[in-house]
C-alpha cells in the first residue's frame, strides 16, 4: 500500500533562517506531488505541484521554493523565512490529476 | 463571488443525529467532487469521491452532487463523537486542469 511521510511534525524557526521540509511517498511510482499551506481562516492554499522529477510548477509567488530530486521525494525550501510563512504545511500525492489527493500528517511551522 | 463557499460553522449535534454539510460553487466546469475529514492538527483524509451529478453512499456517509444547482452535500447518519472534525469539500475540473479547489471547512462537534 502507498504511504506518505512528512517531517518534521513541528518546527519553530527565527525570522530570516532557512527552511527545508521533506516529503516522501512509498509504494507507488511517478506520483503527482503537491505542497499546500493551511492558515487559520484561509483554507488550503496550493503552493507547488510536480508531475515528475525536476518538474515544478508554482502557484503563488513567494519566498518559498520546491524541488523534486527523486521520483518520490518532494522538498519545500526557503532561504529566509518571514513571519507570514507561519502555518500548517501539507504534502500530498495523487496517481494523476483526476483523483483525490492523499495528504501527509503535516508540519506546523511557527516563525518567531 | 468565491469559487467554493462552505459554511464554517461551528456545527454541534448530539450523538446519533443526521448531519448535513454543504458547499456551493460557481465554476460550472467542475466535474470531480470530494469530501475530506481533518482531525485537529492532522492532515486531511479523503472520505468521498464522486464524478458529476448523483449520489454515492459509503457506510454512514452519503455524498450528493447537484451540478444544475452547483451544490454538493455530505450526509452523516448516526453521527458519532469520533466524527468530530473539520470537513472540507474539494472539487476540480479534471483533465489537464490539475487544481483541486477547497472550501474553507466546516467544524463539526458530535456530543455524546
Amino acid at each position: 500500500s502507498q504511504t506518505i511521510h512528512q517531517w518534521p511534525a513541528t518546527l519553530v524557526q527565527p525570522v530570516g533562517s532557512p527552511l527545508s521540509l521533506e516529503c516522501t511517498v512509498e509504494g507507488t511510482s511517478n506520483p503527482n506531488l503537491y505542497w499546500y499551506r493551511q492558515a487559520a481562516g484561509r483554507g488550503l492554499q496550493l503552493l507547488f505541484y510536480s508531475v515528475g522529477i525536476g518538474q515544478i510548477s508554482s502557484e503563488v509567488p513567494q519566498n518559498l521554493s520546491a524541488s523534486r530530486p527523486q521520483d518520490r521525494q518532494f522538498i519545500l525550501s526557503s532561504k529566509k523565512l518571514l513571519l507570514s510563512d507561519s502555518g500548517f504545511y501539507l504534502c500530498a500525492w495523487s496517481p494523476g490529476f483526476n483523483y483525490g489527493y492523499t495528504f501527509g500528517s503535516g508540519t506546523r511551522l511557527t516563525v518567531v | 463571488q468565491k469559487e467554493v463557499e462552505q459554511d464554517p460553522g461551528p456545527l454541534s449535534v448530539p450523538e446519533g443525529a443526521i448531519v448535513s454539510l454543504n458547499c456551493t460553487y460557481s465554476n460550472s466546469a467542475f466535474q470531480y467532487f470530494m469530501w475530506y475529514r481533518q482531525y485537529s492538527r492532522k492532515g486531511p483524509e479523503l472520505l468521498m469521491y464522486t464524478y458529476s451529478s448523483g449520489n454515492k453512499e459509503d457506510g454512514r456517509f452519503t455524498a450528493q452532487v447537484d451540478k444544475s444547482s452547483k451544490y454538493i452535500s455530505l450526509f452523516i447518519r448516526d453521527s458519532q463523537p469520533s466524527d468530530s472534525a473539520t470537513y472540507l469539500c474539494a472539487m476540480s475540473e479534471g483533465g489537464s486542469n490539475y487544481k483541486l479547489t477547497f472550501g474553507k471547512g466546516t467544524l463539526l462537534t458530535v456530543n455524546p
